[in-house]
């Protein structure tokens, strides 16, 4: 079967870094996503990853090892706006998203 | 650019009655549109995949009679729940594509559907 696997929820604090993990076990790999999504709302676009290494943009950098079946979103500079949920989908061999549960990030001033 | 609009943003409607759901995409040629469902607390479901022109493609236990799909230009796609229950009450999200089957999809800001 197909499985996404990401931690439910994590904590850090305001203005500190934090890293949010995601392996993932699918048929075939045609890219992962990292989306935000703040309760009540829809997901919004973060980054995508096709080749080993890290894609930075500004406060958030995500990284991808295919081999290892791994990702993780690097949030620095934490702010209050970034308490949200934390989705990792990858596009397996069919290039239909399949979604983990998410991770719910929650910033302590 | 990437923008993708939905309306409405919430709907309240009767057991029993037909709501459609409108799935734009602003400043780009969707050839493909998603709809998903995400009740409480839990992550998205896909119900459909649709090309523009072509039948959509339904999940797995997703009843297209009952969700009726219609993609027919670049960019606009609409969902009707047929005779609506409470149980279709959910937080319904299309997404869009620019075409290529690696393409990022952007979402829409979601419906909420609320049925009495």
């Amino acid at each position: 079967g197909q499985n996404i696997d990401q931690p439910t929820e994590m904590t850090a604090t305001e203005g500190a870094i934090v890293q949010i993990n995601c392996t993932y076990q699918t048929s075939g790999f045609n890219g992962l996503f990292w989306y935000q999504q703040h309760a009540g709302e829809a997901p919004t676009f973060l980054s995508y990853n096709v080749l080993d290494g890290l894609e930075e943009k500004g406060r958030f950098s995500s990284f991808l090892s295919r081999s290892k079946g791994y990702s993780y979103l690097l949030l620095k500079e934490l702010q209050m706006k970034d308490s949200a949920s934390y989705l990792c989908a990858v596009k397996d061999s069919n290039y239909q998203l399949i979604w983990g549960a998410g991770t719910k990030l929650i910033i302590k001033p | 650019g990437a923008v993708v609009s939905q309306h409405p943003s919430w709907v309240i409607c009767k057991s029993g009655t037909s709501v459609k759901i409108e799935c734009r995409s602003l400043d780009f040629q969707a050839t493909t549109m998603f709809w998903y469902r995400q009740f409480p607390k839990q992550s998205l479901m896909l119900m459909a995949t649709s090309n523009e022109g072509s039948k959509a493609t339904y999940e797995q236990g997703v009843e297209k009679d009952k969700f009726l799909i219609n993609h027919a230009s670049l960019t606009l796609s609409t969902l009707t729940v047929t005779s609506a229950h409470p149980e279709d009450s959910s937080f319904y999200i299309c997404s869009a594509s620019s075409g290529g089957s690696t393409v990022t999809e952007f979402f829409g800001p979601g419906t909420r559907l609320t049925v009495l």
